[in-house]
């Protein structure tokens, strides 16, 4: 059973490109929530999707996007980029159904650089 | 403004011993709190929660203590193994569905 996998691992870009991450939710997983982390910082929320519609979302300017799709992936979308985006961005996912919040299994993370 | 902290960069125990980490929070609506351990290059991984009407919770060599009143909570990790070593997470939730991290404590468990 796969658990959570996010593409790319690494990636590289430079400022005001325009970035998009992938993500795959574990099996029978119907959620997903991405969250950036910061180099000496703890992961902070973005947005979360379930039925392709954002359910909430973080203090992330507009510049943040995000899309799921009927089979439940995910992605995440940053333009313009700034040097301040540079960061691993960390797909969760997890069952709407589920009572505690335990449940939210994590990917390896996307490490964005931007030069 | 950072509504779960972590105060302890870094900790150092020996193996055997019991390792403390700890936790605080400001916003008193968090319904669960949770810990989470990562390792270098692999996602943080769940380990133990705790609801907020609770005070104890208990899962093998990891418990969770919350102090309500002091806005406080520590992981116990009895006896602490050199597998334990990685970053911890403190996290929180109003009930919903967003986590508020801390920033971590990296553990070292030494031989």
């Amino acid at each position: 059973d796969a658990g959570v996998t996010q593409s790319p691992t690494h990636l590289i870009k430079t400022r005001g490109q325009q970035v998009t991450l992938r993500c795959s939710p574990k099996s029978g997983h119907d959620t997903v929530s991405w969250y950036q982390q910061a180099l000496g910082q703890g992961p902070q929320f973005i947005f979360q999707y379930y039925e392709e519609e954002e359910r909430q979302r973080g203090n992330f300017p507009d510049r943040f996007s995000g899309h799921q799709f009927p089979n439940y992936s995910s992605e995440l979308n940053v333009n313009a980029l700034l040097l301040g985006d540079s960061a691993l961005y960390l797909c969760a996912s997890s069952f709407l159904g589920t009572i505690g919040p335990g449940e939210l299994f994590f990917g390896e993370g996307s490490r964005l650089t931007v030069l | 403004d950072q509504q779960v902290k972590q105060n302890s960069p870094s900790l150092s125990v020996q193996e055997g011993r019991i390792s403390i980490l700890n936790c605080d929070y400001t916003n008193s609506m968090f319904d669960y709190f949770l810990w989470y351990k990562k390792y270098p290059a692999e996602g943080p991984t769940f380990l133990i929660s705790i609801s907020s009407i609770k005070d104890k919770n208990e899962d093998g060599r990891f418990t969770v203590f919350l102090n309500k009143s002091a806005k406080h909570l520590s992981l116990h990790i009895v006896p602490s193994q050199p597998g334990d070593s990685a970053v911890y997470f403190c996290a929180a939730r109003v009930s919903g569905y967003a986590l508020n991290f801390g920033k971590g404590t990296s553990l070292l468990v030494t031989p």
